[in-house]
């Protein structure tokens, strides 16, 4: 059972328009969510978190949004750049229980020129 | 200041072999975080541990995999035999102790068994 969604394998942008990465979770104890971003024969790099009592973070061009209601939080990256292609992992922890972080399948982004 | 450093960054071996990886956390990083990551997939968590003592480990499979951190500071995993369903990327990452805050990651060890 996934506990972490993100239901596009991949995702194809110009560059300089926005790229915008889905995530679906199914545990309402999540209360910690993070966007890491992997280049091939790397580990996965921290991007950007939000904790459960926001509903938006934004870092220059990455914002992060959370609905919890609809247990759904997105990636917004504009401009898009051609070093932002790579696969983009959301996951999410729950600190009052055990605290272990849980990813996503993934979502590869092509910034197309 | 140096990341989370993992060694070797490949190995082949054959099946029924045993084989063995490390890791050095970033300094000051109590927990430390082993995951399996298979082709097309997100990490999979192994195991935890909060300095020596390992607080999670339901997801290793304990009949061919072992793990240890002596004095809370480097990390070994460890499969004996290897099986050819073991190939993947194993990942080290580390964190404070504090919750709600992002884990580093190494660079992985890439693992085929053939």
């Amino acid at each position: 059972d996934q506990q972490v969604k993100q239901n596009s394998p991949s995702l194809s942008v110009q560059e300089g328009r926005i790229s915008i990465l889905n995530c679906d979770y199914t545990n309402s104890m999540f209360d910690y969510f993070l966007w890491y971003k992997k280049y091939p024969a790397e580990g996965p790099t921290f991007l950007i978190s939000i904790s459960s009592i926001k509903d938006k973070n934004e870092d220059g061009r990455f914002t992060v949004f959370l609905n919890k209601s609809a247990k759904h939080l997105s990636l917004h990256i504009v401009p898009s750049q051609p070093g932002d292609s790579a696969v983009y992992f959301c996951a999410a922890s729950a600190w009052n229980r055990d605290d272990k972080i849980i990813f996503g399948k993934g979502t590869r982004l092509h910034i197309l020129p | 200041e140096a990341g989370v450093v993992q060694s070797p960054r490949y190995k082949i071996i054959e099946k029924k072999q045993p084989v063995a990886f490390w890791c050095n956390p970033i300094s000051g990083h109590n927990t430390l975080y082993w995951y399996r990551q298979n082709l097309g997939q997100g990490p999979e968590l192994l195991i935890r541990y909060e300095n020596e003592e390992a607080v999670d480990d339901s997801q290793l499979p304990k009949d061919r995999f072992s793990a240890e951190r002596l004095k809370g500071v480097d990390s070994t995993l460890k499969i004996q035999p290897a099986e050819l369903g073991d190939s993947a990327v194993y990942l080290c990452a580390s964190s404070l102790p504090t919750g709600n805050t992002e884990a580093f990651f190494g660079q992985g060890t890439r693992l085929t068994v053939v």
